[in-house]
């Protein structure tokens, strides 16, 4: 069974640059799926942030595209995101997932980030 | 407010059963391939229903999905105190292709 775990900063100042990582144990990043990000700030709903296939194709929510940048490592065994230009409304909790067509099939824990001065 | 709308919560008793609703609040929801995923705060959300009627290997029948015009519905049977978590659907808004997955509120499930 592939297990994912997130790991970030926790906290990050107003117009910076978010860093996510995401490691994928049990398992290689697999050309059958998707690697995705989806974050949930306090009090909302989940949002989809977007998702990377390991050619290298991306997919990202149109709402926060102009700001968001995926990739794979070459190890295939972790897959990032980066989110410039954060504001307090980026607070979330983060989590990375494995995603097929139609389905979300595994999740990390999430990792909570807050954006404050 | 969420493309697809679940209730805040439910309740039930042991033993009982209980459904969530999830309407779709838009047209180009594909309500042919909603997911339903259970979700204990500080764990890792788990998928419980995929193309809205199906369910992995792993998860038992008493989790059943179903369709009823512009609402999928998660069916819970002879609940269980570990049943209480966060539900939340899911689907594409717009489709794969071109589109956005989109995610319910959520709904909060306790085990009275």
């Amino acid at each position: 069974q592939v297990l994912l775990q997130e790991s970030g900063p926790g906290l990050i100042k107003p117009s910076e640059t978010l860093s996510l990582t995401c490691a994928v144990s049990g398992g290689s990043i697999t050309n059958s799926h998707w690697w995705s990000w989806v974050r949930q700030p306090p009090g909302k709903a989940l949002e989809w942030i977007g998702e990377i296939y390991p050619s290298g194709t991306t997919k990202y929510n149109p709402s926060l595209k102009s700001r968001v940048t995926m990739s794979v490592d070459n190890s295939k065994t972790q897959f990032s995101l980066k989110l410039s230009s954060v504001t307090a409304a980026d607070t979330a909790i983060y989590y990375c997932a494995r995603a097929g067509l139609f389905y979300m099939d595994s999740w990390g824990n999430g990792t909570t980030v807050t954006v404050s001065s | 407010q969420s493309v697809l709308t679940q209730p805040p919560s439910v309740s039930a008793a042991p033993g009982q059963r209980v459904t969530i609703s999830c309407s779709a609040n838009s047209s180009n929801l594909d309500l042919d391939y909603v997911c339903w995923y259970q979700h204990v705060p500080g764990a890792a959300p788990t998928l419980l229903i995929y193309d809205t009627i199906k369910r992995p290997l792993r998860i038992p029948d008493r989790f059943s999905g179903s369709r009823s015009g512009t609402s999928v519905i998660l069916d819970i049977a002879g609940l269980q105190s570990g049943d209480e978590a966060n539900y939340f659907c899911g689907t594409w808004a717009g489709g794969p292709s071109v589109g956005r997955r989109v995610f319910g509120g959520g709904t909060k499930l306790t085990v009275l």
